[in-house]
């Protein structure tokens, strides 16, 4: 079964303060993409980064970073000097490629909130 | 490009009626897919479209709600006798296919009541 577990439901952080996302993944794919999204208030969903399966090497993108490990079935972000404006609900998905499928599971989402 | 549009954004419905919406995927994207989200969830899929064919569909797509994307451009989604359970934001997305990731766009919110 394809699985995503985000255990951090919500997280309250100040300004400026280092804050990590953590996501779980299941699958017994051997080829799979990772996502991370971001849901401001808006709702939009916005697409953060995608990973595949054989990529194992870490992205750093401006304040942002994720951390993939296969051994662990993890994909977890940080922010770095989190601020205001980064406050949202994001959102870890995986996206299997056997059968043809092409859908997104998602994990439950972990809301952000920076605070001034 | 401007985005993956979605109509409404927002539908009140008495149970019982049936509602449509659509969506206008990025023109280039011959992929669409619609998601359901309900309040504190991650989306769930629905459906999904190369150009205009329906390749897949969840069991959370009951008999009540069907889904087109005639000539492979626009979508539509249509929810008859709506039930208080239907009350979700309803997500349209549109890619190039894999390795790609999807642009959502802005959603539906259905209330029915």
């Amino acid at each position: 079964a394809q699985k995503v577990t985000q255990a951090q439901t919500e997280i309250s952080v100040v300004e400026k303060e280092d804050v990590t996302l953590d996501c779980v993944y299941e699958t017994r794919d051997t080829t799979y993409y990772l996502f991370w999204y971001k849901q401001p208030p808006s709702g939009e969903l916005v697409f953060l980064i995608r990973r595949n399966s054989f990529d194992e090497q870490n992205e750093i993108s401006g304040r942002y970073s994720w951390n993939f490990q296969k051994s662990t079935s993890s994909f977890n972000f940080t922010i770095t000097a989190s601020q205001v404006v980064d406050s949202a609900v994001y959102f870890c998905a995986l996206q299997f490629t056997q059968g043809g499928s092409e859908k997104l599971v998602f994990g439950k989402g972990t809301k952000l909130t920076v605070n001034p | 490009d401007t985005g993956v549009s979605q109509d409404p954004r927002h539908k009140i419905t008495k149970r019982g009626q049936n509602v449509t919406f659509r969506c206008d995927p990025i023109s280039e994207h011959n992929r669409l897919y619609w998601y359901r989200q309900t309040l504190g969830q991650g989306p769930e899929f629905l459906t999904y479209f190369q150009n205009e064919a329906q390749l897949e569909k969840s069991r959370l797509l009951s008999d009540r709600f069907s889904a087109e994307r005639p000539k492979g451009s626009f979508s539509t989604l249509e929810i008859q006798r709506t039930e208080q359970g239907d009350s979700a934001m309803y997500l349209c997305a549109s890619s190039y296919g894999q390795p790609y990731g999807y642009t959502f766009g802005s959603g539906t919110r259905l209330t029915v009541v």
